[in-house]
């Protein structure tokens, strides 16, 4: 069956660290990949996107990653700050290019 | 602008009643989508629309009707509320929808308990 597959634990870590999160998948050839990020209350809000042949995009201290042979997308936010304290959805263009289908998210918290 | 407008916010039904969840977005946004957030399932998409007069099914669509009869709005009907349609529901709507990397805007969700 085609999956998507976020880390559903909650990451903690420290202000000022590199936060990095995985969005696996499997049976699935996407064209592309988004991230995506959604605070409680609020609906999801687009962040980067990346395309099957880009290894990595880059905007602010965002980082993006696509391995299209692991199957696997990382996500990293540097320097991150408590304000990045969120869950971040990974979504993938499925269904013969109509739609997208989004990972279960998973919940960054920032700590000072 | 205000983008992508949802209502009602909240919504309490009970079992067997039907009801209308509005969207409606000033982006003149071709494509529109429905999508439902329950935990641990992540987003799912109910029903989308790629422009006027144009409907097609998602991951989860019993249960729910569609139409498309402006670009603007796109009205999701809950003919018969039951309690499995609790849940969290998320307008989206995008430019065009080509398939080469169109973004998501979504609005701010409305929260639906069937009782």
């Amino acid at each position: 069956s085609q999956k998507i597959e976020q880390n559903s634990e909650a990451l903690n870590i420290q202000e000022g660290k590199t936060a990095t999160l995985t969005c696996n998948y499997t049976n699935y050839s996407p064209a592309y990949l988004q991230w995506y990020r959604q605070d409680p209350g609020r609906g999801p809000v687009f962040l980067l996107l990346i395309r099957e042949n880009e290894k990595e995009k880059r905007k602010e201290r965002l980082k993006v990653t696509f391995d299209t042979t692991l199957k696997q997308s990382l996500f990293h936010i540097t320097a991150s700050q408590p304000a990045d304290s969120a869950t971040y959805l990974c979504a993938l263009l499925t269904g013969g290019g109509n739609k997208l289908t989004f990972g279960t998210g998973t919940q960054l918290k920032v700590e000072l | 602008n205000a983008g992508v407008t949802q209502t009602p916010k909240f919504q309490v039904l009970k079992t067997g009643q039907s009801m209308t969840l509005q969207c409606a977005q000033d982006m003149n946004h071709e494509y529109m989508s429905w999508y439902r957030q329950d935990p641990g399932m992540g987003l799912r998409l109910i029903h989308y629309s790629v422009g006027a007069g144009i409907t097609d099914q998602g991951e989860v669509p019993n249960g729910y009707n569609v139409s498309r009869s402006t670009t603007e709005d796109f009205p999701l009907r809950l003919l018969s509320a039951a309690p499995s349609q609790t849940s969290v529901y998320f307008c989206a709507s995008s430019r065009p929808w080509t398939g080469r990397g169109e973004k998501l805007f979504f609005g701010s969700g409305t929260q639906l308990s069937v009782l």
